[in-house]
């Protein structure tokens, strides 16, 4: 069973900090990550990719991915009120297979 | 920007009838998806599609769901005979070719009630 974990917050960070998303997986063949922002009662809004060990930046964005670790994160820069959202790791397995396994998310409130 | 359009955007339906919730994948995208979120839990992943047929598909997807391409636009998601527990979220998503690592589009999805 391919699990994705994440806290599940609330994380609330003051407005222009930096707010940092957690998110572990259980199979260490997991080749592609992704970040995922989820407002309430909307779709999943795709924020970043990763599939290398270390850092991509993206803007106010960062992901970090440690695949030794099985861990990957998602730093915001600069946070914004607008940031406030669920953030959601998902983890696609390649070896063939396309579906992304989606964490619960982490519940993101900036506060102003 | 390119859209992933969902029909309708919520649909009432009682228990036992049947629902086709309908997606207009991004034009060149070959690689079409469903995925369903019931509400405060995650993203489930239902059933791929690829040149007409499906490549994957979950233990959620059984023998009451179907998915057809009637066409070149559309993608159908059919609940033969809908329970309570259908009652979700349900987002199509597409991707296209050589995106393998980039992730896909999601739709802004149906909301199914089930009474």
């Amino acid at each position: 069973q391919k699990e994705v974990e994440q806290n599940s917050g609330p994380l609330s960070v003051p407005e222009g900090a930096i707010a940092s998303l957690n998110c572990t997986y259980s199979d260490r063949g997991s080749q592609s990550f992704f970040w995922y922002r989820q407002y309430s009662g909307k779709s999943p809004e795709l924020i970043m990719f990763i599939y290398s060990n270390g850092d991509k930046e993206d803007g106010r964005f960062t992901a970090q991915l440690n695949k030794a670790s099985q861990y990957v994160s998602l730093l915001i820069r600069d946070s914004q009120p607008s940031d406030s959202a669920t953030y959601l790791c998902a983890v696609n397995s390649g070896a063939g297979s396309y579906q992304l396994t989606f964490g619960k998310g982490t519940k993101l409130s900036v506060i102003p | 920007e390119p859209e992933v359009t969902q029909t309708p955007s919520h649909q009432v339906t009682q228990m036992g009838q049947e629902v086709i919730l309908r997606c207009v994948p991004i034009s060149n995208h070959l690689y079409f998806y469903w995925y369903r979120q019931i509400l405060g839990q995650k993203v489930e992943f239902l059933v791929s599609f690829y040149n007409n047929e499906i490549s994957e598909k979950s233990e959620i997807f059984d023998d009451q769901f179907s998915v057809e391409r009637p066409d070149g636009s559309n993608f159908t998601l059919k609940i033969r005979s809908t329970k309570l527990e259908d009652s979700a979220m349900y987002f199509c998503a597409s991707r296209g070719t050589g995106e393998y690592n980039y992730g896909y589009t999601f739709g802004s999805g149906t909301r199914l009630t089930v009474v």
